[in-house]
């Protein structure tokens, strides 16, 4: 079974501070997609990034930053430096390869984060 | 990146109506779109999934005649929620995925019944 847990439920920061979002996965599929998606107070979900199973390498993308840990199952994402324009619903997502002519999206409970100036 | 588009935005309806929410892929063909819907602080569920000219496959516990769900074409795909009571209020969103593991996400619709 494929499962996504965000154990932290809501992290509130003041401004300029690093903050990092926790996320662990479950499959028994050896390729597979992870994601982490924002979803501001307007509810667009807005796509932050895509990584391959078989590509450990962190990416760092202006002040986020992840951190793919296959040994652990965990896709780390760290926002350095954080704004208040950052609060909001972050989402990690699974899904496997291939999945019959579907791309199920597996979506963990999310993490509010709440930055205050 | 590719464009989607849902309508209405927001919907408030009586008990008992049925509410249309339509999902259009504005730049791109969509093989395949996702219907999620998501209650207040919880993420999103998926309830169905359809391709383009067959019947779409709905997730365990979503009745289907309840949410029907119609992919006419590669560019559009309808929700329609029959006899809406105040339970079905939630927030519904639609993707659209043309390549494999590539979904775009719709704005989302926010439906309220009274």
């Amino acid at each position: 079974a494929q499962k996504v847990t965000q154990a932290q439920t809501e992290i509130s920061v003041v401004e300029k501070e690093d903050v990092t979002l926790d996320c662990v996965y479950e499959t028994r599929d050896t390729t597979y997609y992870l994601f982490w998606y924002k979803q501001p107070p307007s509810g667009e979900l807005v796509f932050l990034i895509r990584r391959n199973s078989f590509d450990e390498q962190n990416e760092i993308s202006g002040r986020y930053s992840w951190n793919f840990q296959k040994s652990t199952s965990s896709f780390n994402f760290t926002i350095t430096a954080s704004q208040v324009v950052d609060s909001a619903v972050y989402f990690c997502a699974l899904t496997p390869l291939p999945f019959a002519n579907t791309d199920k999206l597996i979506f963990g409970t999310g993490t509010r984060l709440q930055v205050f100036p | 990146g590719a464009v989607v588009s849902q309508h209405p935005s927001r919907v408030i309806c009586k008990s008992g109506t049925s509410v249309k929410i339509e999902c259009r892929s504005l730049d791109f063909q969509a093989t395949t779109m996702f219907w999620y819907r998501q209650f207040p602080k919880q993420s999103l569920m998926l309830m169905a999934t359809s391709n383009e000219g067959s019947k779409a496959t709905y997730e365990q516990g979503v009745e289907k005649d309840k949410f029907l769900i119609n992919h006419a074409s590669l560019t559009l795909s309808t929700l329609t929620v029959t006899s809406a009571h105040p339970e079905d209020s939630s927030f519904y969103i639609c993707s659209a995925s043309g390549t494999r593991n590539e979904q775009f996400f719709g704005p989302g619709t926010r439906l309220t019944v009274l």
